[in-house]
Formats: C-alpha cells, sequence, structure tokens
C-alpha cells in the first residue's frame, strides 16, 4: 500500500456517460497529479493541484475537469466518454517541493464501451 | 517543452544477464531524474532518484542509474537480473520552476526476464 488511495479500482461504462475518480493523497502530502496511461500514449500528465489550486496543466481534454477539497483529496471528472478514453487513471501525491518524488496509487481502469 | 526518450519497447533477458535501459531527456535546465517500475497488474513504484551530487545513483533491488549531463542521459542498470525484475520500467525527469515542473515520463521499456 502506497498510502494514495484510488477508487474505484475499476469502471465499466457507455460512450457518452460521466464518470468521477476520486484519490485520496499520502498523509501531509499537498499536491495531487492525475496522469492517463493508455498502450498508445503511454503515461500522459494531465493536471496537477496544490492545496486545492490548480498549479499545471498537460494534455487533459476539455471534457475532463478535476478539483481538490479542502482535505485534500481530489477528484478527476471525465464527461462525454468515447471508447478512446478506455485508459488506466493514476493518480500521485507529493510534498509539494521539488526535492520529492512522487507517490502513485494503484490506479483506476476505466472501460467505455 | 521536456520530453524523455527510452530507446527499447521491450528487452527480453535470461537470469543472471546484465541489465541497460536507456533513457535521454531534453530540457536546458536543472532536472530531477528517476526511474519507476511497474509490476504487472500494479502501480507505478519509484525504483531511484536523482536530484543532485553524485552522478551515479544506487536504489532499490539491485538498480543503479547514472547521469551523464553531456549527454542528456539517465541509463538503469543491473548486473545480473532475476526472474521477478519482469516488468515494466519508466524513466521520467522533472524540470525546475513553471509549467516545467511536473514529471514527464518516457513511454516505457518492458523487461521480460526468462528463468
Amino acid at each position: 500500500d502506497s498510502g494514495v488511495t484510488q477508487t474505484p479500482k475499476h469502471l465499466i461504462t457507455a460512450t457518452g456517460q460521466r464518470v468521477t475518480l476520486r484519490c485520496s493523497p499520502r498523509s501531509g502530502d499537498l499536491s495531487v497529479y492525475w496522469y492517463q496511461q493508455s498502450l498508445d500514449q503511454g503515461l500522459q500528465f494531465l493536471i496537477q493541484y496544490y492545496n486545492g489550486e490548480e498549479r499545471a496543466k498537460g494534455n487533459i481534454l476539455e471534457r475532463f475537469s478535476a478539483q481538490q477539497f479542502p482535505d485534500l483529496h481530489s477528484e478527476l471528472n471525465l464527461s462525454s466518454l468515447e471508447l478512446g478514453d478506455s485508459a488506466l487513471y493514476f493518480c500521485a501525491s507529493s510534498g509539494g517541493g521539488h526535492n520529492y518524488g512522487y507517490t502513485f496509487g494503484s490506479g483506476t481502469r476505466l472501460t467505455v464501451v | 517543452a521536456q520530453s524523455v526518450s527510452q530507446h527499447n519497447h521491450h528487452v527480453i533477458l535470461s537470469e543472471a544477464a546484465s541489465l541497460e535501459l536507456g533513457c535521454n531527456y531534453s530540457y536546458g535546465g536543472t532536472v530531477n531524474l528517476f526511474w519507476y517500475v511497474q509490476y504487472p497488474g500494479q502501480h507505478l513504484q519509484l525504483l531511484l532518484k536523482y536530484f543532485s551530487g553524485d552522478p551515479l545513483v544506487k536504489g532499490i533491488k539491485g538498480f543503479e542509474a547514472e547521469f551523464i549531463k553531456s549527454k542528456f542521459s539517465f541509463n538503469l542498470r543491473k548486473p545480473s537480473v532475476q526472474w521477478s525484475d519482469t516488468a515494466e520500467y519508466f524513466c521520467a525527469v522533472r524540470g525546475y520552476g513553471g509549467s516545467q515542473g511536473n514529471l514527464i515520463f518516457g513511454k516505457g521499456t518492458k523487461l521480460s526476464v526468462k528463468p
């Protein structure tokens, strides 16, 4: 157990639907990062939050959004889902400074049918 | 923008063989460098990291990596692999400052070790 908790572990949904993925960071970590892992694109950085505020955006689609709540957990919302959104979505957390590595959760496997 | 290139998509070795996985990055400034491992069905785990100082970094499970600044490289090595090292290995770089401050991953190298 890495200390980063992601729920659910698996999600199967239909095209056009909306889902929410949840992440609880490791205790004391202020930064949360979301990554998408697919076979063709590899690990793609989506978005970062630090202490409730958006800090950086990567290759995140407009149909996707995220937020970090006062208790520091984060949610990634994926809407108008397409078959190509099927992937593993990882959350990672860190202490926030540059001398910290990232600790990853076990991921949510999203399958869009 | 930063990018990371891992030369090998899939490496197949026999047990006790030596391993070297290549990683090159592009970024002009100061970087932190990482190798992560992902065992089948599991999350990414940190193998080792380089922030500063001795360019030869030792990690867990007998892995090491050498940072060669002039070559923008951070290759991963292990003198003798075991069947349990079968996994996917990801090199990652994080530049200093602004939007470059996030971890950017290479596409990964799948390692298969034959018993």
